[in-house]
């Protein structure tokens, strides 16, 4: 079976552009997360998005955005390129939103975002 | 909000060496996953672990939630097992993750 595609795996942008990555999750998975990796850091929860809502947003400011499609694949939009976001964009996925149990997360191999 | 503390930070193995890795938790955690980040940036699933210990070959994994701690043991490292382990935290409802520091770990020949 396929993992959690992401594409895509590496771009270049200059400040102040606008990004769309773009993230395909496992054949079965409702649920979608996005996660941003600073270098040296651990990666940092972004959104997350079942049924096509957003179900949970970390703190990050609104030039980020995201939405999620009828098959499930997710968008990530970020607006107005600041040098700052340039890291790791990690997409991942599970079954369900789980409720108040966490359910198993499965990541993509990420986008690499450099703002110059 | 939650935090997550790992321990030790680098580690530098040669190979054949066990070693064992730390992940402490500030709050009570719904569950707890163990990844590793190959150089690639590929997270890659380890264990999925909210209570109790599993096994998987050569890596083990003990979560004792009652004292907001969780172990990675490694035995017999070969350099294949370089790379950054993290562990992560589900905290309230939903999927979010809360990801620890991480320990980087080279295994040398």
């Amino acid at each position: 079976d396929a993992g959690v595609t992401q594409s895509p795996t590496h771009l270049i942008k200059t400040r102040g552009q606008h990004v769309t990555l773009r993230c395909s999750p496992i054949s079965g998975h409702k649920s979608v997360s996005w996660y941003q990796q600073v270098l040296g850091q651990g990666p940092q929860f972004i959104f997350q998005y079942y049924e096509k809502e957003e179900r949970g947003r970390g703190n990050f400011p609104d030039r980020f955005s995201a939405r999620q499609f009828p098959n499930y694949s997710s968008e990530l939009n970020v607006n107005a390129l600041l040098l700052g976001d340039s890291a790791l964009y990690l997409c991942a996925s599970s079954l369900a939103t789980g409720g108040a149990v966490g359910e198993t997360q499965y990541f993509g191999p990420g986008t690499r975002l450099l703002v110059l | 909000g939650i935090q997550v503390e790992q321990s030790p930070p680098d580690l530098i193995l040669q190979e054949g060496a066990n070693s064992t890795l730390r992940c402490n938790f500030s709050d009570s955690v719904n569950n707890l996953q163990w990844f590793h980040q190959n150089p690639w940036g590929q997270l890659i699933n380890l264990f999925y672990i909210p209570s109790g210990t599993k096994q998987n070959g050569r890596l083990s994994a003990t979560t004792v939630a009652t004292e907001r701690y969780s172990l990675l043991y490694i035995s017999s490292s070969q350099t294949t097992d370089s790379g950054v382990y993290f562990c992560a935290a589900f905290t309230g409802g939903g999927n979010k993750l809360t990801f620890g520091t991480g320990t980087q770990l080279k295994v040398e020949l």
